[in-house]
């Protein structure tokens, strides 16, 4: 089984401030982490994935986010956050499975906010 | 557009009726997804496709069917609509092979059941 966990419903930053959103994970294979956005009555769009390698990955907007396998987390940071940042943010995990399905699972979502 | 696009985006459906969410894709992706997102629940699976002529159930199957006829077309049906199917239904899409692939989402369908 694999599972993710956003701790936090919310996180409050104020602009120009570095921003930090968790995820941890629980997977029984090799993971294959994900972060996606939504905004405000839209679908989600994918930002950036963990597949293997550099443990920072970089993706849009600015975002990045470490992959740490002793403490299986996987959080989002940019260093600094612009109003324009404020929305939902998904943490999700694939898992590799030889003759499997690759389905993802999501985390529950954190609301960014970002004040002015 | 390439894309996915999902139809009705709203409707509001007395209980005990059928209803027919519509999902179709224009990149060929192999695999197609249904979730539901619920305040404080997140996004759920509901069914899934990994190709076309086969299907799966996700996490939260119960009172609604899928058929994947094609590559494009993924169609979720709810047959007798009750009031906890109120939710926003979202349809995804992505690759499955050349490496490890993020999901592309449609715009969701909001379903209010009364």
């Amino acid at each position: 089984a694999q599972s993710v966990a956003q701790p936090e419903d919310q996180v409050n930053v104020a602009e120009g401030n570095p921003l930090t959103v968790k995820c941890t994970y629980s997977v029984s294979g090799n993971p294959y982490l994900f972060w996606y956005v939504q905004y405000p009555n839209r679908g989600l769009q994918f930002l950036l994935k963990y597949i293997t390698g550099d443990n920072l990955v970089k993706g849009s907007y600015g975002f990045e986010a470490e992959f740490n396998k002793s403490q299986t987390s996987f959080h989002l940071k940019k260093p600094s956050a612009l109003v324009s940042d404020s929305a939902l943010y998904f943490c999700a995990v694939r898992v590799s499975l030889i003759g499997g399905s690759y389905i993802p699972t999501f985390g529950r979502g954190t609301s960014l906010i970002v004040h002015p | 557009i390439a894309g996915i696009t999902q139809a009705p985006t709203s409707q509001i459906l007395a209980a005990g009726r059928r209803m027919t969410l519509r999902c179709t894709q224009d990149m060929r992706h192999n695999a197609m997804y249904w979730y539901r997102q619920d305040l404080g629940l997140g996004l759920r699976l509901i069914h899934y496709s990994n190709t076309a002529g086969t299907t799966g159930k996700g996490e939260v199957p119960d009172g609604y069917s899928v058929s994947r006829a094609n590559t494009d077309d993924f169609p979720l049906t709810l047959a007798s609509a009750v009031p906890s199917q109120t939710s926003v239904y979202f349809c995804a899409s992505s690759l499955t092979s050349g490496g490890v692939r993020e999901l592309f989402f449609g715009e969701g369908s909001r379903l209010t059941v009364l």
